[in-house]
């Protein structure tokens, strides 16, 4: 079983370039979201998802789009890459919005702006 | 929406030392309870959660974590520590249909 998958591991841009963090999952969770983790400042949600064609601002959504065309795929898309944006980003799944159950969250995209 | 505190973030303590770490929250409703680990490098991994029912959760690794509602606490306890308990451990709260993480403790293991 995969669970989460998250690509690329690292990635080093420049500011104002674009690029997307890919995030799958195989265990036909409804609920997906992407976190940012930054040192002394937890996890920050940026944006979830409950469904296909659903999506939802987090906590920390400016700079970020995200698109949910199927129950697999959770793309993030940075469209003009800041140094604030330097982060290591986290995928996670759940069965459902209302679900009680565990997050289970990919390996992480470690991203730093120059 | 409710929030989550986490105290002491960094902790370094010797091997078959005690640890426990405090976790309060704000939300006043129904909630469930959870305290995910991050070893170095890795991602996060469910150590144990709460729903519902005896308020002294076992989870993994011989963690432990008590439930006062009376407190808004979830506070992570472990008898003895190994080295190889050196991670982050972050405390998170399910109320209101959000999910809100505390910014995590560090802790570090001496052998």
């Amino acid at each position: 079983n995969a669970g989460v998958t998250q690509t690329p591991k690292f990635q080093v841009l420049k500011t104002g370039q674009s690029m997307t963090l890919q995030c799958a999952q195989d265990m036909n969770h409804e609920y997906m979201s992407w976190y940012r983790q930054d040192p002394g400042m937890g996890l920050r949600l940026i944006h979830y998802s409950v469904g296909a064609g659903i999506t939802d601002q987090g906590e920390v959504p400016n700079g970020y789009n995200v698109s949910r065309s199927t129950t697999e795929d959770f793309p993030l898309r940075l469209l003009s890459a800041a140094p604030s944006q330097t982060s290591v980003y986290f995928c996670a799944s759940r069965v459902g919005q209302l679900s009680a159950g565990e997050l289970f969250f990919g390996e992480g995209s470690r991203l730093t702006v120059l | 929406a409710q929030s989550v505190s986490q105290h002491n973030h960094h902790v370094i303590l010797s091997e078959a030392a005690s640890l426990e770490l405090g976790c309060n929250y704000s939300y006043g409703g129904t909630v469930n309870l959870f305290w995910y680990v991050q070893y170095p490098g890795q991602h996060l991994q469910l150590l144990l959660k709460y729903f519902s029912g005896d308020p002294l959760v076992k989870g993994i690794k011989g963690f432990e974590a008590e439930f006062i509602k009376s407190k808004f606490s979830f506070n992570l306890r472990k008898p003895s520590v190994q080295w190889s308990d050196t991670a982050e451990y972050f405390c998170a709260v399910k109320g209101n249909n959000r999910l809100a993480f505390g910014k995590g403790n560090q802790v570090v293991v001496i052998p």
